[in-house]
């Protein structure tokens, strides 16, 4: 399965752009990359998923260049509730489900 | 709100109870996981089913018994946890286990064995 590297964590202000990059340098052909964000005490959410090249809905965009080994997530104009867990996980289609979570990055938005 | 429901949300129980954990989506999709989060760490995965039959099992203690009645119920059976079982319990769901097949996660069972 492709690990995935993440910042442990990162401080932003409100109002601010964050990129989150995600390393996933031995990431397999058949394999989409997806974020998710966990608030405490809740389950985690999805945000977005992308294969190649840039996705972009009404939460985020995701950047992933050809190489396909990083990954940026990018939240536009962050506020203070989107002070959250925010992981990145690659799996591999053949392993029928086993999506692994990496160790995630906490972002602290202050005001 | 979540559309996946996980009854207790809170849960305690001693070394030797017998208990279960319930978990519950109408979305009509056919992937149902458990998962196990401690405090600060990412969620770990236990079991996959896929089409109400075991497809993944994590070399998970045999004290965690899982149970997929029908397409829409997910269980986790309990018996003679250990201290350290203690932990967020998390069901999810997916239309298939195919990987751009997103997972909907419920809010959990937050259980402490005494």
């Amino acid at each position: 399965l492709a690990k995935t590297t993440q910042p442990i964590s990162m401080d932003s202000y409100e109002g601010q752009e964050v990129n989150i990059t995600c390393s996933h340098n031995n990431i397999a052909t058949n394999d989409y990359i997806t974020w998710y964000q966990q608030f405490p005490s809740q389950g985690p959410r999805f945000i977005i998923q992308g294969y190649k090249t840039k996705v972009t809905n009404e939460v985020a965009s995701l950047f992933i260049p050809a190489d396909r080994k990083s990954s940026t997530l990018s939240l536009p104009r962050v506020s203070l509730s989107d002070t959250a867990v925010y992981y990145c996980l690659v799996g591999v289609y053949n392993q029928g489900g086993k999506l692994i979570f990496g160790q995630g990055t906490e972002l602290s938005v202050k005001p | 709100d979540t559309e996946v429901t996980q009854t207790p949300k809170h849960l305690v129980m001693g070394m030797t109870n017998k208990k279960s954990l319930k978990c519950e989506q109408h979305m009509g999709h056919r992937a149902m996981y458990w998962y196990k989060q401690k405090a600060k760490k990412p969620p770990e995965l236990m079991f996959v089913y896929s089409y109400e039959k075991l497809s993944i099992n994590e070399s998970v203690p045999s004290r965690f018994s899982p149970e997929c009645p029908n397409s829409s119920l997910l269980n986790l059976h309990l018996h003679a946890l250990q201290p350290e079982d203690s932990a967020l319990y998390l069901c999810a769901s997916s239309p298939s286990t195919g990987l751009n097949s997103p997972l909907h996660f419920g809010n959990g069972t937050r259980l402490t064995v005494t």
